[in-house]
């Protein structure tokens, strides 16, 4: 069984640019969420896919956005980067039940935008 | 507005030492807590979730919906309880979580 994996590790962009962000999910785990964690601040919720579709979103303006694949990996795009979307962006895939169960962490993506 | 506060950023203790994790949550509905924790370089990881009740690591964490607290708790702390603790709430039960800001615990030997 592997663990959720997310690449890059690390990644610099310019302003105004736009950078994708990748997520193996945990084998079995068919959803998949995305967090941003500024530097100091707990993780902030961006959105959730379930079996490829959206499943919840928190308070994210449009230009973040993300796919699910058929094997359940995913993508977070983020278009027109600005300076404060600097932070580590982690993945987590889990097993949807009828209550919260474990969700699973990747290392996460340290984007500096500059 | 849903919130989960962590009022402590940063906590020492000495080892052998009673240690609390403070957290306490705003939510309409009915809460699903848990605490996950960051080794240093390693990956958050869950601890623990109120609904299971159990003790990990020496840690309990007691919901108290008067209250609406749910604070970590560990009679004597070890060295390598040093590490980051979030307190999550569960919203949407998918899954979905809004964290504290974390309090970095550091058991001093």
């Amino acid at each position: 069984e592997t663990g959720v994996t997310q690449s890059p590790t690390h990644l610099i962009k310019t302003r105004g640019q736009q950078v994708t962000l990748r997520c193996s999910s945990q084998s079995g785990h068919n959803t998949v969420s995305w967090y941003q964690q500024a530097l100091g601040q707990g993780p902030q919720f961006i959105f959730q896919y379930y079996r490829e579709e959206e499943n919840g979103r928190g308070n994210f303006p449009p230009r973040f956005s993300g796919l699910q694949f058929p094997n359940y990996s995913s993508e977070l795009n983020v278009n027109a980067l600005e300076l404060d979307d600097s932070a580590l962006y982690l993945c987590a895939s889990s097993i949807p039940g009828g209550a919260s169960t474990e969700a699973f962490f990747g290392q996460g993506t340290r984007l500096t935008v500059v | 507005a849903q919130r989960v506060t962590q009022p402590e950023k940063l906590l020492s203790v000495f080892k052998g030492a009673p240690v609390e994790l403070k957290c306490n949550y705003s939510y309409s509905g009915s809460p699903e807590l848990f605490w996950y924790v960051q080794y240093s370089r390693q990956r958050l990881q869950l601890l623990l979730r109120h609904i299971s009740r159990e003790s990990i690591k020496g840690f309990t964490a007691d919901l108290n919906k008067g209250e609406t607290s749910f604070h970590l708790k560990k009679p004597f702390a070890q060295e390598e309880d040093s590490a980051m603790y979030y307190c999550a709430l569960a919203f949407n039960t998918g899954n979905q979580f809004y964290f504290g800001t974390g309090t970095s615990l550091t058991v001093i030997p």
